[in-house]
């Protein structure tokens, strides 16, 4: 199995400030990348996907991606309190049905 | 809400019960997935469906035996589990993942194995 490697963290960021996860994947085919979103005790939600290399933007979020580096970041502006969770990187591999995940970054936004 | 639904929330099991988690997915999709998610590990893939047929079986232990009848409902039979079996197992849909299109969860089902 491919790897998809995230910084456990946790990740402390004051409320206002930018939070930056960053995530780093094994195969270099691989063309479609995501970032999910885990509250605790709850399933994993969608919040960007991203295809092309360069920066995605919505609304507070930036994806960004350098298939070159195989490398995908996802920066939170204005981080709040509510931004506070575990961010799962996940990517398509090459020719596969299925999404490969990191183990996530705790992500905690400090009132 | 989300349009992917598991029975039950939460399940609680003997080593030597035989249960199972239910899944039903409202959005038209023809693939679905069980995943486990363990405490600091990624979350594990264990099968996946295409059209009910399954195409992967991640080496997941015979104790853990999955059905799917039609394209909209999944199910995991569990049977002589380990207290190593607890875990959030989650299921999972999407459309074909080689167009560019990705996985919705459900909420998942907590189970403990005592």
């Amino acid at each position: 199995q491919k790897e998809v490697e995230q910084n456990s963290g946790p990740l402390s960021v004051p409320e206002g400030a930018i939070a930056s996860l960053n995530c780093t994947y094994s195969d270099r085919g691989s063309q479609s990348f995501f970032w999910y979103r885990q509250y605790s005790g709850k399933s994993p939600e969608l919040i960007m996907f991203i295809y092309s290399n360069g920066d995605k933007e919505d609304g507070r979020f930036t994806a960004q991606l350098n298939k070159a580096s195989q490398y995908v970041s996802l920066l939170i502006r204005d981080s709040q309190p509510s931004d506070s969770a575990t961010y799962l990187c996940a990517v398509i591999e090459t020719g596969a049905n299925n999404l490969f995940f990191g183990t996530g970054t705790r992500l905690t936004v400090i009132p | 809400e989300t349009g992917v639904t598991q029975t039950p929330r939460h399940l609680v099991m003997g080593m030597t019960n035989k249960k199972s988690l239910k899944c039903e997915q409202h959005l038209g999709h023809n693939a679905m997935y069980w995943y486990k998610q363990s405490a600091k590990k990624p979350l594990e893939l264990m099968f996946v469906y295409n059209f009910k047929e399954q195409t992967e079986n991640n080496s997941v232990p015979s104790r853990f035996s999955p059905e799917c009848p039609n394209s909209s409902h999944l199910f995991l039979h569990l049977h002589t589990l380990q207290p190593e079996d607890s875990a959030l197992y989650l299921c999972a849909s999407s459309q074909d993942l080689t167009e560019g299109n990705t996985i919705y969860f459900g909420e998942g089902s907590w189970l403990t194995v005592v």
